[in-house]
């Protein structure tokens, strides 16, 4: 089992549907991100959030937009996705924010865009 | 853009062998971690080797780290189907973003 839980385990969804994903972590991690990760392919980061706070945003397309309500919630809202945003999105999280630090994912959320 | 990178990409071996894949990198680091994904599941974090190390080891996992060559192994031992996964190493490539090479598959044959 993963201490760190992301729903919904699937996710089918429209071009023009509005959804979020969550991710939550109760190890009294400070820093959470957001991957995005394509078939046989490694993860690519796409946000970081320490302290509750964005810290990192990799050019991500404003159709995502990541929320962080408080230290142990991390939700990524999804509007008007494309069918390349069709892939698997893994969070994570580490102690402080700090690539230096072991990360802990979750299982991720498979996504389909029709 | 990847800073590390992985060989093989793909590797096949019997029950009860030893698997061997490895990492180069391209910049200086403070750290180099490893770790395994399963199908369908998350990265679990195997182990995190610091720059003034040149080995360590957990249960049936070594890795070593040869800064000069910017390079890391990571070894199996004694392998079991539960070892059927993809292997990441990762490193920072600045203070918050880790990256992660291209990843070996490794699929262990009963």
């Amino acid at each position: 089992d993963t201490e760190v839980t992301q729903t919904p385990k699937h996710l089918v969804m429209g071009m023009t549907n509005k959804k979020s994903l969550k991710c939550e972590q109760h190890m009294g991690h400070r820093a959470m991100y957001w991957y995005k990760q394509k078939a046989k392919k490694p993860p690519e980061l796409m946000f970081v959030y320490s302290y509750e706070k964005l810290s990192i945003n990799e050019s991500v397309p404003s159709r995502f937009s990541p929320e962080c309500p408080n230290s142990s919630l991390l939700n990524l809202h999804l509007h008007a996705l494309q069918p390349e945003d069709s892939a698997l999105y893994l969070c994570a999280s580490s102690q402080v924010g700090s690539a230096n630090q072991p990360q802990h994912f979750g299982d991720g959320t498979r996504l389909s865009i029709l | 853009s990847q800073q590390g990178e992985e060989d093989p990409q793909a590797l096949s071996i019997q029950e009860g062998e030893n698997a061997t894949m490895n990492c180069s990198y391209k910049t200086s680091i403070n750290n180099l971690q490893w770790y395994r994904q399963n199908s369908g599941r998350g990265l679990v974090h195997l182990i995190l080797i610091r720059s003034n190390e040149r080995e360590k080891h957990s249960g049936r996992l070594r890795v070593t780290l040869d800064t000069s060559k910017k390079s890391s192994s990571l070894l199996i031992t004694a392998s079991r189907a539960a070892d059927t996964a993809s292997y990441f190493c990762a490193t920072a490539i600045n203070d918050y973003k880790l990256s992660f090479g291209a990843g070996t598959t490794v699929t262990v044959r009963a």
